[in-house]
């Protein structure tokens, strides 16, 4: 099936700093979505994405849908302790509307 | 609101038992998604319905799975018999008609002995 490479895998911060990940695809994706999931409990969403080139704002997160579809990053600023957790990429593709592939997942980790 | 609601939280049972998972979707949702969450596999699609109705059941693993969407507030994801690699989250979530992003309940984590 579709592959979404995400990358990092990890990241070990301090407090204060940004931080950035991306996701690349082969093929060419309808919609691009970040969730974050903390430790026992399910995915939430952080940001939606429907349009190429589309720039998206959620408090200290910001998230892009690239230009060629195929890739879309998630940009955290000023990083605070509570943003630990793993990040995941998510996309529709082909005829599909509804069905997520998801990435591995990024872990972040941040030192006060 | 009320979210995706997910019964129960864990599940321990032994090999060879019935499980059986429980899911209400956000209310006015008519789509909803059946996921596992390995550590080697990630997160999967198992199965999504519409409006109650099966629309893609190609992620389910094999015939041990079954889920059933008898109304609109209720889905479940029955796994007889089970076995250890059946160990894992399952997740459900919900959306509506026309829109992208899917609302995911807290999980079940299943361990089957």
């Amino acid at each position: 099936g579709q592959q979404l490479n995400q990358s990092p895998q990890s990241m070990f911060i301090q407090e204060g700093e940004d931080v950035s990940m991306n996701c690349t695809s082969s093929s060419i994706f309808n919609t691009w979505l970040w969730y974050k999931q903390d430790p026992g409990e399910g995915p939430v969403l952080l940001i939606a994405l429907y349009k190429a080139g589309e720039l998206t704002s959620n408090g200290r997160l910001t998230a892009q849908f690239g230009i060629t579809r195929k890739d879309s990053f998630l940009n955290i600023s000023a990083s605070i302790p509570s943003d630990v957790g793993i990040y995941f990429c998510a996309g529709t593709f082909g005829g599909s509307n509804y069905k997520l592939t998801f990435g591995k997942g990024t872990l972040l980790t941040v030192n006060p | 609101d009320a979210g995706v609601i997910q019964s129960p939280r864990h599940e321990v049972t032994e090999m060879g038992q019935e499980v059986t998972l429980r899911c209400k979707p956000i209310s006015g949702h008519d789509y909803l998604f059946w996921y596992r969450q390995t550590m080697m596999r990630g997160l999967e699609l198992l199965i999504y319905f519409n409006n109650n109705v099966p629309i893609d059941d190609s992620g389910m693993p094999e015939d041990r799975f079954s889920a059933k969407m008898p109304n609109a507030s209720f889905s479940t994801l029955k796994i007889q018999p089970s076995e250890p690699r059946d160990s894992a989250v399952y997740f459900c979530a919900s959306t509506k008609q026309g829109r992208g992003e899917q609302f995911f309940g807290p999980g079940t984590r299943l361990t089957v002995l």
